[in-house]
């Protein structure tokens, strides 16, 4: 049984609309982050968070901004899409990296 | 930096067939490493890991051995099934990050 969750799974969205990718996570865990994963399959880290009230870009440049107002919480927001953020979008928690990451199924987005 | 490398795919084989997926990393000091699993349309699974030198993670058939001198940590499965199919990622962190740093993953087909 999944102890983070990721909604919408599946997502079409029209050019120029705001979204957000919710994620939450039931198991406490103080750090989250945000991968893209292109087609090729690679992933690519976006955002990630510490705790609440942290949010650092990363590796990758992203149009997207997330907020971490409490610790089960790790939204991420499109203010304006485009056919380039069509992707799978996966979220992810740790305790300590040390211990691996737990991860949702993801959600595929696709702008049209 | 901290940098994992896999052999690149996609890899078919024949069910019941001997597997090895290829990881070699490049750290600093003693890093842990992990292999994670991603079946179709799904986020990713920790699937095995290890913490030490000399250590073997295993899970569901599948092994890995942390070969410090050898800079590696392959995965190994003896007897391949059709649900194995899926794409596999190796992964380390070490002391002192709060992330893990990915592979470009390797994806699997296994055939009837």
């Amino acid at each position: 049984e999944a102890d983070i969750y990721q909604t919408p799974r599946y997502l079409v969205i029209g050019t120029g609309k705001k979204i957000t990718l919710e994620c939450s996570q039931t198991m406490g865990h103080d750090k989250m982050y945000w991968y893209q994963q292109d087609p090729g399959m690679e992933l690519h880290l976006i955002h990630y968070s510490y705790g609440v009230n942290s949010t650092e870009k990363g590796d990758l440049s992203s149009e997207s901004t997330v907020s971490r107002i409490r610790t089960e919480h790790f939204p991420l927001t499109l203010e304006s899409a485009r056919p380039s953020h069509t992707s799978q979008y996966l979220c992810a928690s740790s305790e300590r990296p040390v211990g691996g990451y737990t991860f949702g199924s993801g959600t595929r987005l696709t702008v049209v | 930096g901290n940098s994992v490398t896999q052999m690149e795919g996609p890899v078919t084989l024949s069910e019941e067939a001997f597997l090895t997926i290829n990881c070699t990393y490049t750290a600093t000091g003693y890093p842990s490493l992990f292999w994670y699993v991603q079946y179709p349309g799904e986020g990713l699974q920790l699937l095995l890991k290890a913490t030490k030198a000399d250590d073997k993670g295993s899970n569901k058939g599948f092994e890995a051995t942390y070969r410090k001198e050898t800079t590696s940590f392959h995965l190994e499965k003896g007897s391949v099934q059709v649900s194995d199919s899926a794409v596999y990622f190796c992964a380390l962190t070490w002391g002192g990050s709060e992330k893990l740093v990915f592979g470009k993953g390797t994806k699997l087909t296994v055939n009837p």
